[in-house]
């Protein structure tokens, strides 16, 4: 079975801390994405890496930042959480015409 | 106008009901997933299609591929089938639904 981690399930931060948000996965999969659900809007991609090393923008990067030193780790970095980032954030990995698999998610909190 | 719409939003059904959630989507695919969401976060995939049916237990995923369009089919729902589902359309980017909020009541 995969397994998708997160560094945490909940988290609260203050407006203008720097917040990171860890993915690991056990399957050697090329391709990690991290998303961001709000009620109403349904997911939507932030950032995603095919390769170590290497990252995209997705659809609202705007105030994230990414890292993917190793295969199995992607990280996300909000550079300084403003309260429009309170959010559910998910991580998933998949293989290429595979399904994903997702982590339990963070719900991070930004007062 | 959102690339993949689901409805209804929200739905609630009575033990033993057959329930269908429906989805439409207007980008070109490789395929089609749906996902279920529990309260708590975690999403798994249910289904990937890209032609016809298929079909796990009590839940069945059509397709079609000329309508663009996916039904979720529950037979004989259960309160465990509380969840949100979620489709979403593949074409090696992901586009997602809004989801479906399902309530089966006892």
């Amino acid at each position: 079975d995969v397994k998708v981690t997160q560094s945490s399930r909940y988290l609260v931060k203050r407006t203008g801390e720097k917040v990171f948000l860890e993915c690991v996965q056990d399957m050697d999969h090329e391709n990690m994405f991290w998303y961001r659900q709000d009620p109403g809007l349904g997911l939507r991609l932030i950032y995603f890496s095919y390769d170590v090393k290497m990252k995209e923008k997705g659809d609202i990067p705007e105030g994230y930042s990414v890292s993917r030193e190793k295969k199995e780790r992607f990280s996300l970095i909000l550079e300084s959480a403003s309260t429009n980032q309170t959010s559910m954030y998910l991580c998933a990995t998949r293989r290429p015409t595979d399904t994903q698999y997702f982590g339990p998610g963070t719900r991070l909190t930004v007062l | 106008k959102n690339e993949v719409e689901q409805s209804p939003q929200n739905l609630t059904a009575q033990e033993g009901e057959f329930i269908t959630i429906n989805c439409s989507y207007s980008v070109g695919i490789s395929a089609l997933h749906w996902l279920q969401q529990h309260p708590g976060g975690g999403i798994v995939s249910l289904f990937m299609l890209s032609s016809g049916k298929k079909k796990h237990g009590r839940l069945i995923a059509t397709i079609n591929i000329q309508e663009k369009h996916s039904s979720l089919h529950i037979t004989a729902s259960h309160p465990r089938d509380s969840a949100v589902y979620i489709c979403a359309a593949d074409n090696n980017d992901m586009r997602f639904g809004a989801g479906t909020r399902l309530t089966v009541k006892p």
